[in-house]
């Protein structure tokens, strides 16, 4: 079966600090690979298509990179308003998410 | 302004049957493909069944084929989730999904506000 590994589970960093998540699919997906924020309590937030375009309105402090199975998500200048979990997904599967807080 | 809404979620028994809907606005409906997603408490997201525009082409998450049903009525901008033979661990918060394609990957781009449904006796 299809699966997205994603790490770390949960970081903690301070203001202003750049953040890396991961997330590793099990074979070679090229660029296909999305990633969403989702903060408490409320639905899921599209940022990244296609492994690096950056959705519309969505603040350029996030990034994304990779292609066929390691990927990478960055937050360039954590700030207050970013703590949420976030998720890679490919087609109909998600990874585990990230857990990100302010240190 | 694109929106879903969700409704018709609440607490029902286990073996028991509940019918979510999801009133979309703001884009032409039948263009898009529609996706059902939900997050058991404290836990992940997980995909749970999509559906063509036409609704001719439907794919379902292995742990609810045989007992969930999508479908969609064009002409009222609306997408459904029957659910039969629910079970706890069915329990979750439910989002309507619509999927953009573009050359070739799939991605949810806007989400309902989600609909809490519990399985318990």
């Amino acid at each position: 079966d299809f699966q997205m590994t994603q790490s770390p589970s949960s970081l903690s960093a301070p203001v202003g600090d750049r953040v890396t998540i991961t997330c590793q699919a099990s074979h070679d997906i090229s660029n296909y690979l999305n990633w969403y924020q989702q903060k408490p309590g409320k639905a899921p937030k599209l940022l990244i298509y296609d492994a690096s375009n950056l959705e519309t309105g969505v603040p350029s402090r996030f990034s994304g990179s990779g292609s066929g199975t390691d990927f990478t998500f960055i937050i360039s200048s954590l700030q207050p308003e970013d703590i949420a979990t976030y998720y890679c997904q490919q087609g109909w599967a998600f990874g585990q998410g990230t857990k990100v807080e302010i240190k | 302004e694109v929106q879903l809404v969700e409704s018709g979620g609440g607490l029902v028994q286990p073996g028991g049957s509940l019918r979510l809907s999801c009133a979309a606005s703001g884009f032409t409906f039948s263009n898009f493909w529609m996706s059902w997603v939900r997050q058991a408490p404290g836990k992940g997201l997980e995909w749970v069944a999509n559906i063509k525009e036409d609704g001719n082409e439907k794919y379902y998450v292995d742990s609810v084929k045989g007992r969930f049903t999508i479908s969609r009525d064009n002409a009222k901008n609306s997408l459904y989730l029957q659910m039969n033979s629910l079970r706890a661990d069915d329990t979750a918060v439910y989002y309507c999904a619509r999927v953009r394609a573009v050359a070739g990957t799939d991605f949810f781009d806007y989400w309902g506000q989600g609909i809490l449904v519990t399985v318990s006796s």
